[in-house]
């Protein structure tokens, strides 16, 4: 079946230490977005990408790096530089012009 | 100013009732998404518009292009339809997404 996946759904991190956030999606869309959540509030773009090896920065880039080598994967690690990294993280894909979908969304929590 | 504005910010009914939220924007559009996000955190896409009206079962969007609003509708609310409902707007000049803050719904049995 087609869709959207993000590994893995919970997380825990020592401060100081990198992680990386997986996102993958078999829809051959073209553009693919990480999204941070803190609680009770709404989404916050943290990087997108619309085609291979290019990427844009969001409005809260800071602390976090992506990659797009490959159509289908957009992995985001979460460095030891993003200050307050404790959130919920959603990964989405679309045509460059189309419907949204959402990955399961991967919990962050850094202890 | 936001550019886009979702009322209310939380709305709780009966279960029954004929359900209203609201988007306006202030931005050209190519189309406007509304979604819903479950307690659990997951998101579904429920409607892309770009003109007129859709209905997907109780649901029913509508989008006014020439006053830049839509609403999103539910008749015969349940208390599974409680969840946030959340407005989007892809820019037609960039085609990036501008997100609304979201509206809290909760249906009472």
């Amino acid at each position: 079946d087609g869709g959207i996946t993000q590994s893995p759904k919970y997380l825990f991190r020592k401060e100081g230490q990198n992680v990386t956030l997986s996102c993958e999606q078999n829809l051959n869309h073209d553009a693919m977005y990480w999204y941070r959540q803190d609680p009770g509030q709404g989404l916050r773009l943290i990087y997108y990408s619309q085609i291979v090896n290019d990427f844009q920065k969001g409005d809260i880039a800071e602390g976090y790096s992506v990659s797009r080598e490959k159509k289908e994967s957009f992995p985001l690690t979460v460095t030891s530089a993003q200050k307050n990294p404790t959130a919920f993280y959603l990964c989405a894909s679309s045509y460059i012009t189309g419907e949204l979908f959402f990955g399961e969304g991967s919990r962050l929590t850094v202890l | 100013k936001n550019e886009v504005e979702q009322s209310p910010q939380n709305l709780t009914a009966q279960e029954g009732e004929f359900i209203t939220i609201n988007c306006s924007y202030s931005v050209g559009i190519s189309a406007l998404h509304w979604l819903q996000q479950h307690p659990g955190g997951g998101i579904v896409s429920l409607f892309m518009l770009s003109s007129g009206k859709k209905k997907h079962g109780r649901l029913i969007a509508t989008i006014n292009i020439q006053e830049k609003h839509s609403s999103l509708h539910i008749t015969a609310s349940h208390p599974r339809d409680s969840a946030v409902y959340i407005c989007a707007v892809r820019m037609d000049s960039n085609y990036q997404l501008i997100w609304g803050a979201g509206t809290k719904l909760i249906i009472k049995p």
